[in-house]
């Protein structure tokens, strides 16, 4: 089955900078890969995805890169806020199962901007 | 309401207690899931039901029991279970005929086993 592999596991940056939190996955036949931001005490939420047909997205100030064929993918936060201090979990699917989302999540980046 | 919405928010129980853990969806949504988090793990799913039909069971000892009674409502039972069982269980559902891919979390239960 997929596996998820997600690095660092805490990253601590000062405001205004970037932050980069890394990806991997063993299924080749994963194609949908989401990335949740969870604040404290809060529900998961979903922030950005990306399906396997393109390579980068953005929206606003995070993108998410994928890399196919090495079976990697990241999310990228420019101009860090302190409203961007949360766990981030990345994960990836490899398809529909009878119409539901079988997702596997990587371990969480426990992200701190500080200001 | 909107979203999703689980009750109870915390529950302490004893390792005979028969419980449950009930979600509610309000967003018409034709999938409901239930997944585990720990400490310092990874979301872990538990079980999956698409149209009300149990779709995916991953490996979940038979001490959780799931029911899907209906598209809007999801139970988990919870029996003997052990003090390693506690977590935060979260429900989620989505829409997969629009193929958007998103998961709406709920709050979560918040369960200790004594």
């Amino acid at each position: 089955g997929e596996n998820v592999e997600q690095h660092p596991s805490t990253l601590s940056v000062q405001e205004g900078d970037s932050a980069v939190i890394k990806c991997t996955y063993s299924d080749s036949a994963s194609n949908y890969f989401p990335w949740y931001k969870q604040e404290l005490g809060k529900r998961p939420q979903l922030i950005i995805d990306i399906r396997s047909n393109v390579g980068e997205k953005k929206d606003q100030r995070i993108a998410v890169t994928l890399n196919k064929t090495a079976k990697h993918f990241s999310l990228h936060i420019t101009e860090t806020q302190p409203e961007d201090s949360a766990v981030y979990f990345c994960a990836a699917s490899p398809s529909l199962i009878q119409g539901a989302q079988k997702l596997v999540f990587g371990q969480g980046t426990r992200l701190t901007i500080n200001p | 309401e909107t979203g999703v919405t689980q009750t109870p928010r915390h529950l302490v129980m004893g390792m005979t207690n028969k419980k449950s853990l009930k979600c509610e969806q309000h967003l018409g949504h034709n999938a409901m899931y239930w997944y585990k988090q720990s400490a310092k793990k990874p979301l872990e799913l538990m079980f999956v039901y698409s149209l009300e039909e149990r779709v995916e069971n991953n490996s979940v000892p038979s001490r959780f029991s799931p029911e899907c009674p209906n598209s809007s409502h999801l139970f988990l039972h919870l029996h003997t279970l052990q003090p390693e069982d506690s977590a935060l269980y979260l429900c989620a559902s989505s829409q997969e005929i629009t193929n958007t891919g998103e998961l709406f979390f709920g709050e979560g239960s918040r369960l200790t086993v004594l």
